[in-house]
């Protein structure tokens, strides 16, 4: 039930580049920054984007975000095998007072 | 380097109360940022559940606004949950995670998370 909507599955082959989007709406990703997490197997989420295009310190260049309107995108370019994991967008609902999960993507990397 | 540290019951029967803390280091809790919970299902998304301020404002995930408290205690520099009436629902990994070094609202720092089990 979360309001911002992923696509369940993205896959690629090593190199490749691999783009997940978010959808939201004018109340979370139409007025508010977006966020992108990674989860890999068994761990903790790791911040990735932040202000929808910034990456922190020690985040590779390999990723990117961007945001158009309602909708925001992750692109993974040079896909590799450490990039298997599971990704989520998030930011702040203005309507719900609070901060939303996207529904998660799982990255496979074939 | 600021590191978190979740601790509490692994088992909470239903209907009782389930109370995790999460322990800080490498910063005080009250000189800044935010300090949040987010749990995860086995096998499922992310949910915030809520997130403090250092200097004591709460905000809470509307869906479990009625169950939810936290709290700080900057004698310990550890926040805690406290999730009441818990069902099976309430099962889930437990990660403690602060905002603010960055940005506001970007979670970079996480704990380990901790798995809460609801059942008798």
């Amino acid at each position: 039930q979360s309001v911002l909507t992923q696509p369940p599955s993205a896959s690629g082959t090593p190199g490749q580049m691999v783009t997940i989007s978010c959808s939201g709406s004018s109340s979370n990703i139409g007025s508010n920054y977006v966020y992108w997490y990674q989860q890999l197997p068994g761990t903790a989420p790791k911040l990735l984007i932040y202000r929808n295009n910034q990456r922190p310190s020690g985040v590779p260049d390999r990723f990117s975000g961007s945001k158009s309107g309602t909708s925001a995108s992750l692109a993974i370019s040079g896909l590799r095998s450490e990039d298997e994991a599971d990704y989520y967008c998030a930011g702040w609902d203005d309507s719900l007072s609070g901060y939303v999960f996207g529904t998660g993507t799982k990255v496979t990397v074939l | 380097q600021v590191q978190l540290q979740e601790s509490g019951p692994g088992l909470v029967k239903p209907s009782e109360t389930l109370s995790l803390t999460c322990s800080v280091s490498g910063y005080s809790i009250s000189s800044g940022y935010f300090w949040g919970w987010i749990r995860q299902p086995p096998g499922k998304g992310l949910e915030w559940v809520g997130s403090i301020a250092h200097n004591g404002a709460t905000y809470y995930n509307p869906s479990l606004k009625s169950r939810v408290t936290l709290s700080g205690d900057t004698s310990k520099n550890h926040f805690s949950l406290k999730l009441t009436f818990v069902t099976a629902a309430d099962t889930a990994v437990y990660f403690c995670a602060s905002s603010g070094n960055i940005d506001e609202k970007a979670l970079d720092y996480w704990g380990q998370g901790t798995l809460v089990t609801v059942s008798s």
